[in-house]
């Protein structure tokens, strides 16, 4: 079945410094869906990106989705303390139906 | 107020014991779907339901039912619990499929001895 590889698995950063997670999926992707989890929280939905070669920002968020729709990554610019939590892509599986998340990066980030 | 309901938040219980962790949603939705999150396994998906009477699995259903019996519900039944489904579980729900923003309820933590 479809697989959705994500790294890195955690990342400690200096507050103010920027932060990537890479995501990899093993087959073409319709979409891809971001969402954030905070400590004791639940996802939270972030972006959609659809198109290939897609770049979407959100003040110090910049998400891209590849030319070959099978990559993605979020970067953080100038981390703050409110960004820590654990970052997950995830894409459709078998169709509509099925949503794969990619195993999430967890971030740190240090006052 | 839009939301995603599931109870109880936290569960202790003993291998064989049957359980049900319910789900709510209040958006209309078609579209539910459990997961469970261990660490390092991230979210898998372990059954979904794309609307009233319609049910499929997931990547990881083994051990556990679901039923749908209207939309706004869809309970997930443990029928004899073992300690390898202790874990972290999340219902969500979106208007049609995957496609689309999924909502997650706050999860339920669940401890099987």
């Amino acid at each position: 079945g479809q697989q959705v590889m994500q790294i890195p698995q955690y990342q400690h950063v200096q507050e103010g410094e920027d932060f990537t997670t890479y995501c990899n999926s093993s087959t073409t992707l319709s979409n891809i869906q971001w969402y954030k989890q905070r400590p004791g929280g639940h996802p939270v939905f972030l972006i959609q990106l659809v198109k290939s070669g897609e770049v979407k920002k959100q003040k110090r968020l910049t998400f891209q989705f590849g030319e070959a729709k099978k990559n993605s990554s979020l970067h953080i610019t100038a981390t703050q303390t409110t960004d820590v939590g654990t970052y997950f892509c995830a894409g459709p599986g078998g169709g509509s139906y099925q949503l794969t998340f990619g195993k999430g990066t967890k971030l740190s980030v240090i006052p | 107020e839009a939301q995603v309901t599931q109870n109880p938040r936290y569960l202790i219980t003993v291998t064989g014991k049957k359980l049900t962790v319910t789900c709510s949603q209040n958006m209309n939705h078609e579209y539910m779907s459990w997961y469970r999150q261990d660490p390092g396994l991230g979210l898998r998906q372990i059954y979904y339901s794309m609307n009233v009477e319609v049910t499929d699995k997931g990547d990881v259903p083994e051990g556990y039912k679901v039923s749908r019996k209207e939309k706004r519900n869809f309970p997930l039944i443990l029928e004899s619990p073992s300690p390898n489904q202790t874990s972290l579980y999340f219902c969500a729900s979106s208007p049609r499929t995957v496609q689309e923003t999924q909502y997650f309820g706050p999860g339920t933590r669940l401890l099987v001895l």
